[in-house]
């Protein structure tokens, strides 16, 4: 079993829709949770960052983690064809970072 | 501000042979992390390099590693390339080290070994 599960997708939705991204992982010392953002040919981008359980909100973006269930969520409001990319759960104990495979996103006009 | 700068962009060589990247962190930036990128295993920890010094290593090979320079900028080199090599190679920069949850990537480096 890998230490942080994502579904790979791919995801596809109509402009406008709700999008839901998730990841599930194991190691309970996990303290910090990130979402990074990975347009094609380029680096990944960090989206959000949360530290430890609860809900966090960015514009259109919010970030949920919920500890007990070893799960962390990103969703999306009002999506848009901009937001067509690869989206890569992040999460860190110490100095240790461990990233999802990434959910390739695709939004239609 | 100038982002992360990766170079080169492409890189194609055969294997056996070795090869060098390079990255200019962020300006003010001390730490630099390096990641390998695949489709089937994700983003991969190589390693981190925080004032010249290796402060973290990922679970690699030998035959890859790095160093840091004094104005921060750092490569890292890959020996006796194999095909299971090929990979988008990511720089990532932050502040100081054990800030690493909030990391700056570059664009990468492609390398393809034939």
């Amino acid at each position: 079993q890998k230490e942080v599960e994502q579904d790979p997708g791919p995801l596809s939705v109509p402009e406008g829709a709700i999008v839901s991204l998730n990841c599930t992982y194991s190691n309970s010392a996990f303290q910090y949770f990130m979402w990074y953002r990975q347009y094609s040919r380029k680096g990944p981008e960090l989206l959000m960052y949360t530290y430890s359980s609860g809900n966090k909100e960015d514009g259109r973006f919010t970030a949920q983690v919920d500890k007990s269930s070893k799960y962390i969520s990103l969703f999306i409001r009002d999506s848009q064809p901009s937001d067509s990319a690869t989206y890569l759960c992040a999460m860190k104990w110490n100095n240790d970072m461990r990233f999802g495979a990434g959910t390739r996103l695709t939004v239609k006009p | 501000k100038a982002g992360v700068t990766q170079t080169p962009r492409y890189l194609i060589k055969t294997r056996g042979q070795q090869v060098t990247l390079s990255c200019s962190p962020i300006s003010g930036h001390r730490s630099v992390s390096w990641y390998q990128q695949t489709p089937g295993q994700g983003l991969q920890f190589l390693f981190e390099y925080f004032s010249e010094t290796q402060r973290n290593k990922g679970n690699f090979p030998g035959r890859f590693s790095g160093r840091q320079f004094s104005n921060s900028r750092s490569e890292m080199n890959v020996s006796t390339l194999e095909l299971g090599d090929s990979a988008l190679y990511l720089c990532a920069s932050s502040p100081r080290t054990g800030t690493n949850e909030k990391l700056f990537f570059g664009s990468g480096t492609q390398l393809s070994v034939l």
